[in-house]
């Protein structure tokens, strides 16, 4: 399967702790995106790269959540010092930057965190 | 913040009929896209349509665009049990770099029963 790949799928950590999650991309995809989902919701933008270039941070994104992509190939997204409330499905995708005009993202499986 | 609101948030309908969901939307978009959400098989994309397009087709699927009312509909033709899922439209804005960031609405949540 060379689809988007997140790692790890599910993840329970304890208020306080530091988590990373990391995305594989569709080989030679140049754009990356992290999106947050909640229970009943639809995903919400975090962050965008064009190759190694972090280009667009939501203002969802506080000063505890870290991204990069060091290589232009597979990011980890960071999240220092959780809350509960960043307790959500954390989705990764990839798109191959071919239009102008938006093209279509393709999605990974996401990881789930909950912090208790 | 979410930026369309789908109509109906559930549907149930059975096997063989059509379902129309419908999205709305506040601001002006470079194109809109529909996805599909189960548990089994993440989110996964269906149909992209531009800002300069009306309609599109793909398979059973059909998705009209209508700017000057900032609305779109999805219908899916002769239902199966496997297209129960979340139905989530979404509004893509176009980044630097020519990035797209996706603004997607509470989704529709159909149910297709044998």
């Amino acid at each position: 399967d060379t689809g988007v790949s997140q790692d790890p799928r599910h993840k329970i950590t304890k208020r306080g702790q530091n988590v990373t999650f990391r995305c594989d991309p569709i080989s030679e995809h140049n754009r990356l995106y992290w999106y947050r989902q909640t229970l009943g919701q639809g995903p919400e933008f975090l962050t965008y790269f064009q190759n190694e270039a972090q280009l667009e941070k939501s203002r969802l994104l506080s000063d505890r959540f870290s991204a990069e992509r060091p290589k232009g190939s597979f990011s980890t997204l960071e999240i220092q010092r959780t809350e509960q409330g960043d307790s959500a499905m954390y989705l990764c995708a990839s798109s191959s930057g071919d239009s102008p005009r938006g093209e279509t993202q393709y999605f990974g499986p996401g990881t789930r965190l909950l912090v208790l | 913040s979410q930026q369309g609101e789908e109509d109906p948030q559930a549907l149930s309908i059975q096997e063989g009929e059509n379902a129309t969901m419908n999205c709305s939307y506040k601001t002006s978009i470079n194109n809109l896209q529909w996805y599909r959400q189960n548990s089994g098989r993440g989110l996964v994309h269906l149909i992209l349509i531009r800002s300069n397009e009306r309609e599109k087709h793909s398979g059973r699927l059909r998705v009209t665009l209508d700017t000057s009312k900032k609305s779109s509909s999805l219908l899916i033709t002769a239902s199966r049990a496997a297209d129960t899922a979340s139905y989530f439209c979404a509004t893509g804005e176009i980044l630097t770099g020519g990035g797209n960031k996706l603004t997607f609405g509470t989704g529709t949540q159909l149910k297709v029963e044998l």
